[in-house]
């Protein structure tokens, strides 16, 4: 079946240490995306790629990292620059041909040791 | 600039109709959407309206717009206890790159 898929489900972070969450999809879309969720303030965008190696800044980039060099693959890096990670992970795709239905992962939930 | 704001949480009983709501800011939205979270969970696409339409329905889902206030609602019919998740809208506005932006999530609570 194709999907997009996360891993972990669940991962914790030590003061200044750098983690990255995982998303892989299999559903040949050519964008590729990540949310931050927190409770009461919906989704806010962090980083987008519309093609291999290629990305942007979403609104909330200061802190985190990405890399595209497959089409298959965005993973995440929060570094240690970013002091209130704790949060709800989201990453999506879309086909990126004009209506931009979204598909999501299951998430991943960062929490600060 | 874009803002799409709903209201954070709505309580019905079990087979009453749920009405959620949602008002955006920016009249060149083109698409908007209404996805579905269960707890722990991705979101999911329920179902979308273009700007040039009303309305639209879907099985127990209704979807108005009103592009005059820049207002959207869904309604769901027979409201099951399953249907209990946070409902998120979003508005999608063409650019270079299609831009959504999504609200800030009503949680749907369904009594039994």
């Amino acid at each position: 079946d194709g999907g997009i898929t996360q891993s972990p489900k669940y991962l914790f972070r030590k003061e200044g240490q750098n983690v990255t969450l995982s998303c892989e999809q299999n559903l040949n879309h050519d964008a590729m995306y990540w949310y931050r969720q927190d409770p009461g303030q919906g989704l806010r965008l962090i980083y987008y790629s519309q093609i291999v190696n290629d990305f942007q800044k979403g609104d909330i980039a200061e802190g985190y990292s990405v890399s595209r060099e497959k089409k298959e693959s965005f993973p995440l890096t929060v570094t240690s620059a970013q002091k209130n990670p704790t949060a709800f992970y989201l990453c999506a795709s879309s086909p990126g041909q004009g209506l931009e239905k979204l598909f999501f992962g299951s998430g991943t939930q960062l929490s600060v040791l | 600039g874009e803002d799409v704001e709903q209201s954070l949480f709505l309580s019905v009983r079990e087979g009453d109709s749920s009405v959620i709501n949602c008002t955006y800011t920016d009249s060149s939205s083109t698409y908007l959407y209404w996805y579905k979270q269960e707890p722990g969970a991705g979101l999911q696409l329920l179902t979308y309206i273009f700007s040039n339409m009303d309305m639209k329905q879907d099985q127990r889902l209704t979807v108005l717009l009103n592009k005059k206030d820049k207002h959207l609602s869904l309604r769901i019919a027979d409201t099951q206890t399953g249907d209990s998740a946070i409902y998120f809208c979003a508005e999608i506005l063409i650019g270079g790159y299609q831009k959504v932006t999504f609200g800030t999530g009503t949680k749907l609570q369904v009594i039994p």
